[in-house]
């Protein structure tokens, strides 16, 4: 079955605690992204990776960091430095970044 | 700054009572629009591609329209299982990626 799988589910992070959250995707797409999502706001989008070993910042980077160091996977750490990080987070991939965009079932942070 | 908004913010319908929900944008150069569905809790679904005015969708009971200014995805008859937030997004090129700008979303219930 080809999709995109997100873990864990729930989180719970101490503050000054960096968690990582992981994003997996046997779809072979190129592109992937990390969203976060607050109630009563839009998804917002963190970073994003066009190929492997390449990525950018979103538009709400500050406090957050990634890495693509293979094609399947684009794990989110999550650091000390994001003033407000409980939030519902969203990975989604795609085939290039101007084609449709799948989403992982999401990963809810908690911080204590 | 671009701008998607959605219409209403929560619809409450009975079954079987037909209705419409807006997405409006004000991205210039626009290269397509995006409908998806989110259960709570869960990551968006995928519905919609839309890309040029005057375009159409239909996916069961679920049909897409799309002029210069704004969307509308009519439900026609809906069921208790048609309850979901319905998310809208648009592409904006940056002159590398195209990333995408979502709307807050229009929270439905539909009531037996």
């Amino acid at each position: 079955d080809g999709g995109i799988t997100q873990s864990p589910k729930y989180l719970f992070r101490k503050e000054g605690q960096n968690v990582t959250l992981s994003c997996e995707q046997n779809l072979n797409h190129d592109a992937m992204y990390w969203y976060r999502q607050d109630p009563g706001q839009g998804l917002r989008l963190i970073y994003y990776s066009q190929i492997v070993n390449d990525f950018q910042k979103g538009d709400i980077a500050e406090g957050y960091s990634v890495s693509r160091e293979k094609k399947e996977s684009f794990p989110l750490t999550v650091t000390s430095a994001q003033k407000n990080p409980t939030a519902f987070y969203l990975c989604a991939s795609s085939i290039g970044t101007a084609d449709t965009q799948y989403f992982g079932p999401g990963t809810r942070l908690t911080v204590l | 700054e671009d701008q998607v908004t959605q219409s209403p913010e929560a619809l409450r319908l009975q079954e079987g009572e037909s209705s419409s929900l807006n997405c409006s944008y004000t991205v210039s150069g626009l290269r397509g629009l995006f409908w998806y569905r989110q259960d709570p809790g869960k990551g968006p679904e995928f519905l919609f591609t839309l890309y040029s005015a005057g375009e159409e969708k239909e996916k069961e009971r679920l049909k897409a329209t799309l002029t210069k200014k704004e969307s509308f995805l009519h439900i026609t008859a809906p069921k208790p299982e048609d309850s979901a937030t319905y998310l809208c997004a648009v592409p904006k090129w940056t002159g590398t990626a195209s990333k995408l700008t979502f709307g807050t979303g229009t929270r439905l219930q539909v009531t037996l």
